[in-house]
């Protein structure tokens, strides 16, 4: 790997199941972050994690849970899935000067 | 609150240059990031400035003021791969990201 990917690409969902979007990076950076960009609206930050261990709420949390066991992986569950999180989630890290790089991007469609 | 503003779009000729600007209302300023994206693909890196004036990469350029709170991105020798939406973002006091919408930059020939 060089970077940052993410899985899977896309996906449509029933409404109420439970989803997991992978996110793995192999820049050793400490931070890492999960968006969801919606036309018009831009990237908003739904959690993020300045290091293994800890997480936080960003500006759309509700809906969403995330964990950071490990520097590499920060996954982004949905545990009871609805139609308002038809979404583009973007994954990214930062380095130290705070320059974030995303990850490809899964087109999530909750039906 | 905090807020970015930049143009929803913009229209250029290939072969000209282009200003997309960017004026933002944060709590604090530690830098400001400016982002390429591609339709259906993940935004890049293309600029940081964290003091005044201009920094220069090409055929980009990006200009900040931070006592006018406002920046710019300037596209020289338009070229039709340029055409993309462009995203301003500052980061806060707690260095966190501020994204603007984004501008859609379309080029003609």
């Amino acid at each position: 790997i060089a970077g940052i990917t993410q899985a899977p690409t896309s996906q449509i969902l029933a409404a109420g199941r439970r989803m997991t979007l992978r996110c793995t990076q192999d820049m050793r950076h400490n931070a890492m972050y999960w968006y969801r960009q919606d036309l018009g609206l831009g990237l908003r930050l739904i959690h993020y994690s300045n290091t293994a261990g800890t997480t936080g709420k960003g500006e759309v949390p509700d809906g969403y849970s995330v964990s950071r066991a490990n520097t590499d992986d920060f996954p982004l569950t949905l545990a009871s899935a609805v139609p308002s999180q038809t979404s583009v989630y973007f994954c990214a890290s930062s380095n130290r000067t705070g320059c974030q790089f995303f990850g490809p991007g899964t087109r999530l469609t909750v039906l | 609150g905090q807020n970015i503003d930049q143009p929803t779009e913009m229209t250029a000729t290939e072969g000209a240059i282009v200003q997309i600007n960017c004026t933002y209302q944060t709590s604090g300023f530690n830098g400001l990031f400016w982002y390429q994206q591609h339709a259906g693909e993940a935004p890049t890196f293309l600029s940081y400035n964290v003091l005044d004036g201009l920094e220069e990469k090409g055929r980009f350029s990006s200009f900040l003021s931070r006592s006018k709170g406002y920046s710019y991105l300037l596209l020289k020798e338009l070229q039709m791969k340029d055409s993309a939406s462009y995203l301003c973002a500052v980061m806060d006091s707690n260095y966190q990201l501020i994204w603007g919408a984004g501008t859609k930059l379309i080029i003609k020939p």
